[in-house]
């Protein structure tokens, strides 16, 4: 499979900290994005990278992509209850005709 | 409004029983996907489709047919029901390559 993997599974933290969550890809890709799923919701988009990139910034949210390790970040700064959320990467893989492919993801709990 | 829509959002069926899950978009989107997500694997591709009628298999086809007649809708067919696909399956669609999807809110199959 060429699923990515997210790292940690879980990670819980207190409000205002920061949340860093990591994906790690297999294959070479065109571009890596990042979701975010409420419980028992759909995903919604959050921040897409091109394999050109190498960091990109939205609000509160940081992505890096390091092509050479195969491997992204996601940071959320000034972390609020409302983040509470499973976030996900989904890889674009080069030659694949658009399959967007999605980790297993990483659930974070923001507590007060 | 604009966006995905799918139904119905929760369905019973039993071993054996067919049915088709329907997704429609308004969002005049060329690529459109169908995932299934299970518990700890994450969300995994079924099919997509890249245009009307252009459909291509993901990485878990098996028991499942799919058509695209129009840009707007895209319903996935489970040919004979099996406990193995209860799931939570999601519709999306996206207008390019370079940009995010856009999730529906799912739909919630249970098989007995």
């Amino acid at each position: 499979s060429q699923q990515g993997e997210e790292d940690p599974q879980a990670l819980s933290i207190q409000e205002g900290e920061n949340a860093t969550m990591n994906c790690s890809y297999k294959t070479s890709i065109n571009n890596l994005q990042w979701y975010r799923q409420n419980s028992g919701r759909g995903l919604v988009h959050l921040i897409l990278i091109r394999s050109n990139e190498r960091e990109k910034h939205s609000g509160r949210l940081r992505v890096t992509l390091d092509t050479s390790k195969k491997s992204s970040s996601l940071l959320i700064t000034a972390s609020r209850a409302a983040d509470t959320a499973s976030y996900f990467c989904a890889t674009d893989f080069t030659g694949t005709a658009s399959k967007l492919t999605f980790g297993t993801g990483t659930r974070l709990q923001v507590t007060l | 409004n604009a966006g995905v829509t799918q139904t119905p959002k929760f369905q019973v069926l039993k071993t054996g029983q067919s049915m088709t899950l329907q997704c429609a978009q308004d969002m005049n989107h060329e690529y459109m996907s169908w995932y299934r997500q299970d518990p700890g694997m994450g969300l995994r591709l079924i099919h997509y489709s890249v245009g009307a009628g252009i459909t291509d298999q993901g990485e878990v086809p098996n028991g499942y047919n799919v058509s695209r007649s129009t840009t707007e809708d895209f319903p996935l067919r489970l040919l004979s029901a099996a406990p193995s696909q209860t799931s939570v399956y999601f519709c999306a669609s996206r207008r390019y390559i370079l940009t995010g999807y856009t999730f529906g809110s799912g739909t919630r199959l249970t098989v007995v």
